[in-house]
């Protein structure tokens, strides 16, 4: 098992460029998550997706959007990059139905520069 | 809502030293408690975790125990090494939400 991948591991973009950080996960979880994290300010939620087919607001979702492709998939678009975007992006999925107790899973980040 | 807090960091210490990074936490009914680890340049991994009261989680020679009464899960480790250098994030899972709580993260340096 991969657990949970992203791509690309690396990106500098020009301030106004779109792009798309793909996430997917071999593990059948049901729930995926989007993460920012910045120095000082530990991980805030962008966006998280509890099922296939739903999607919900975290706590920092303004300037992104996110696509729950099928089970395995939960992308995440910057439509007009700017610099406040500088960051790193971190995938996270988990199994809602086994129990209680259930940890997340990340994947190994993609650390974007926004110029 | 759900609330976790760690200790400041960073914290530094030289290998082979006593490590307690102090967790406590607010929430509804009973979480799960967990404590991740950040190596450099990785994503968090989950390092131990407990589900109920006086649990004890343990992993690598770290141990927390779900504390209710004071609502803590302080991590422990006796003796630690330069490799256990890495961010240590303390969090909580309620059972009705989607949404795990994560504390800010604590540095721990670990000196030769």
């Amino acid at each position: 098992n991969a657990g949970v991948t992203q791509t690309p591991k690396f990106q500098v973009l020009k301030t106004g460029q779109s792009m798309t950080l793909q996430c997917a996960q071999d593990m059948n979880h049901n729930s995926m998550y989007w993460y920012r994290q910045d120095p000082g300010m530990g991980l805030r939620l962008i966006y998280y997706s509890a099922s296939e087919g739903t999607t919900d607001k975290g706590e920092v979702p303004n300037g992104y959007n996110v696509s729950r492709l099928n089970k395995r998939e939960f992308s995440l678009r910057l439509e007009s990059a700017a610099p406040s975007q500088t960051s790193v992006y971190f995938c996270a999925s988990r199994d809602r139905t086994s129990g209680r107790g259930n940890e997340q899973f990340f994947g190994p980040g993609t650390r974007l520069t926004v110029l | 809502g759900d609330s976790v807090t760690q200790m400041e960091g960073p914290v530094t210490l030289s290998e082979e030293a006593f490590l307690t990074i102090n967790c406590t936490y607010t929430a509804t009914g009973y979480p799960s408690l967990f404590w991740y680890v950040q190596y450099p340049g990785e994503g968090l991994q989950l390092l131990l975790k407990a589900t109920k009261a006086d649990d004890k989680g343990s992993n690598k020679g770290f141990e927390a125990t779900y504390r209710k009464e004071t609502t803590s899960f302080h991590l422990e480790k006796g003796s630690v090494q330069v490799s256990d250098s890495a961010v240590y994030f303390c969090a909580l899972s309620s059972g009705g939400s989607y949404i795990p709580t994560f504390g800010r993260g604590t540095s721990l340096i670990v000196h030769p």
